[in-house]
């Protein structure tokens, strides 16, 4: 099954751009989908195929893609962004598995 | 407003089995499959189980699949989680999520309930 790999950790000062990505095999021919977690909370979707945004999650939240590596866009970084960010794929080339990417860790200075 | 709530967590002995429920509001719960995620202590995001729309289809992670099954009742709005054979590494908060798309079941999830936690020890 696909392995997707993420930064352990990225570091950024409020005010700047934090970019987390998201490598692995066929992640150009793959929806790729974006989570915030906050300790002690569930998962929010923040970004979903690619590059769309879910209502009520800022517009400083942007994805993109390039070849096999996906990256969360995050400007105008705030305080309360301070977060676990991971992405995630389906895996519909052998059996129907959900691939979470390993996690980053988004400290904010 | 679209809600899930996840129930049935507890402690159990290895080699046991628990089962899990997860209960639907504020949408039309018919139309959309339920995915289970895990989280064990400390861990990332692990996929375990989806069961689709209409509960005909289920897939799971190979890590579960034998022993765990999930299945839902559609005139009950609730899904189900059925863990047998538990072993200490299935030791996490389990979530529920909605599948973001209508008769679809390979995601976005969204939303997420809270969770229940499973902890499997001697």
């Amino acid at each position: 099954s696909s392995v997707l790999t993420q930064p352990p950790s990225v570091s950024v000062a409020p005010g700047q751009t934090a970019r987390i990505t998201c490598g692995g095999d066929h992640i150009g021919i793959r929806s790729v989908h974006w989570y915030q977690q906050k300790p002690g909370q569930a998962p929010v979707m923040v970004v979903y195929d690619d590059t769309d945004r879910p209502s009520g999650i800022p517009e400083r939240f942007s994805g993109s893609e390039s070849g096999n590596t996906a990256t969360l866009t995050i400007t105008r970084v705030e305080a309360g962004d301070e977060a676990d960010y991971y992405c995630q794929v389906w895996d519909s080339s052998s059996d129907h598995l959900g691939v979470f990417g390993t996690g980053t860790k988004v400290t904010v200075l | 407003q679209v809600q899930l709530v996840e129930s049935g967590g507890g402690a159990v002995q290895p080699g046991r089995s628990l089962r899990l429920s997860c209960a639907a509001s504020g949408f039309t719960f018919r139309s959309h499959a339920i995915h289970w995620v895990r989280q064990a202590p400390g861990k990332g995001l692990d996929w375990v189980a989806v069961v689709s729309h209409d509960g005909s289809t289920q897939f799971y992670a190979d890590s579960v699949r034998g022993r765990f099954t999930t299945s839902r009742d559609n005139s009950k709005n609730t899904v189900y989680l059925q863990m047998n054979s538990l072993r200490a590494e299935d030791t996490a908060m389990y979530y529920c999520a909605r599948d973001h798309f209508t008769e679809n079941y390979s995601g976005p999830f969204d939303p997420w309930g809270q969770g229940t936690v499973v902890s499997v020890s001697s």
